[in-house]
């Protein structure tokens, strides 16, 4: 079975640095999605980056970059410039790909502070 | 354009009663998926509705019960509530037809059961 870990319960980051979010996945599958999503306080998702397992490029949006090892299963988040608006709850996803009907297995989620 | 819309944001209720949540995908998208999200947890997923079918499940017991309507809303259904079925459940669309899906989420419904 296929399982997302983050190990950082709560991290903290001084406005305008750079933090890194961790996450594992553990899975037999070679075609498959990795993401980010973030939750604000108010509760809505939103995905904040997505990686497709075949493309070796680090996927970037932004102030948002990823650090995917597909060997290790290892796909972490780095903020860049981190901004007071990043505090939220951080979500590592995957879905297997190959199609449509697959749906999102999510770690546990990263609490992140942004301190002015 | 609207996103995921959810209804209601909250919902109290006591144990063994029955309750039905609401959802309204984002214009354009077909495919419904539901999930719950414990306090202090990532989400889980509940099931999936595509063409007013139930396409895929989680590991739920069946008093987690579903529809799609041809309008592409969803409903999820919880009947004999627990105590542990206390969370927010979140509905998420996105549009089948294409090999890569972003499922848009909707706000949540808060259930608490008492």
């Amino acid at each position: 079975a296929q399982t997302v870990t983050q190990s950082q319960p709560e991290m903290s980051v001084q406005e305008a640095e750079t933090v890194t979010l961790s996450c594992t996945y553990d899975t037999s599958e070679s075609d498959y999605y990795l993401f980010w999503y973030k939750q604000p306080p108010s509760r809505q998702m939103i995905l904040v980056i997505r990686q497709e397992a075949y493309k070796q490029q680090n996927a970037t949006e932004n102030r948002f970059s990823v650090n995917f090892q597909k060997a290790a299963k290892s796909f972490s988040l780095k903020i860049s410039d981190s901004q007071l608006g990043d505090a939220a709850m951080y979500f590592c996803a995957y879905r297997i790909g190959g199609g449509s009907q697959g749906n999102l297995i999510f770690g546990k989620g990263t609490k992140l502070s942004v301190k002015p | 354009d609207a996103g995921v819309t959810q209804s209601p944001t909250h919902l109290i209720k006591t144990r063994g009663q029955q309750v039905t949540l609401r959802c309204s995908p984002k214009s354009g998208h077909d495919t419904v998926s539901w999930y719950q999200q414990a306090l202090g947890q990532g989400p889980q997923f509940i099931f999936q509705y595509y063409e007013e079918e139930e396409r895929q499940r989680g590991n739920f017991p069946d008093r987690f019960s579903g529809h799609q309507f041809p309008n592409y809303s969803s409903e999820l259904n919880v009947n004999a509530l627990l105590l542990g079925d206390s969370a927010l459940y979140l509905c998420a669309s996105s549009l089948d037809r294409r090999s890569y899906n972003e499922q848009f989420f909707g706000p949540g419904t808060r259930l608490t059961v008492l």
